[in-house]
């Protein structure tokens, strides 16, 4: 089936430091979705991508969908305490496998005041 | 407010003794779905749903049923639980099967 290898597994940097994660595959995706799960609850979408080449900002973070559409990063800017959280990279397949959501294994990122 | 919420939050059983976790959407969405997350693996699918009476197998089906009578409502039925199952469960729904998914807020499931 299809995979997602999401990097780093981990992140432990001082507030106000950039953070900058991935996602690739060895498959192509139609859609790269970016979550943040906090402890106890549930994901929550951060950004959606649609189109290959793709870079969207939703306030510090900047997502793009990668040309080959195989990857796609997220990047942080000046992190903050509550920035704290699981990030998860989702992507929707192509052919039998549209529709059917893939995740990375998550990013834990750990914020230093 | 749009919204996925989930019953109970928190259930602690015992082995082969049927349970069943509801999953509710007001957001009219077209596409349910359920996973599982365990620690090192991420987030697995269970199952889902593409409309009403329309369900499909995921990556991890074995051990769960779900049912779905109506559009709003995709509840997750373990007829046995066992302690293989005990999992932090994750109800979803999306407009349509491409379309970012809505998570709801989880169910901590232990199986002794």
């Amino acid at each position: 089936g299809q995979q997602l290898n999401q990097s780093p597994q981990s992140m432990f940097i001082q507030e106000g430091e950039d953070v900058s994660m991935n996602c690739t595959s060895s498959s192509i995706f139609n859609t790269w979705l970016w979550y943040k799960q906090d402890p106890g609850e549930g994901p929550v979408l951060l950004i959606a991508l649609y189109k290959a080449g793709e870079l969207t900002s939703n306030g510090r973070l900047t997502a793009q969908f990668g040309i080959t559409r195989k990857d796609s990063f997220l990047n942080i800017s000046a992190s903050i305490p509550s920035d704290v959280g699981i990030y998860f990279c989702a992507g929707h397949g192509v052919g039998t496998s549209y529709g059917k959501l893939t995740f990375g294994q998550g990013t834990i990122l750990t914020v230093h005041p | 407010e749009a919204q996925v919420t989930q019953n109970p939050r928190y259930l602690i059983t015992v082995t082969g003794k049927k349970l069943t976790v509801t999953c509710s959407q007001n957001m009219n969405h077209e596409y349910m779905s359920w996973y599982r997350q365990d620690p090192g693996l991420g987030l697995r699918q269970i199952y889902y749903s593409m409309n009403v009476e329309v369900t499909d197998k995921g990556d991890v089906p074995e051990g769960y049923k779900v049912s779905r009578k109506e559009k709003r409502n995709f509840p997750l039925i373990l007829e046995s639980p066992s302690p293989n199952q005990t999992s932090l469960y994750f109800c979803a729904s999306s407009r349509d099967r491409g379309d970012e998914q809505y998570f709801g807020p989880g169910t901590r499931l232990t199986v002794t």
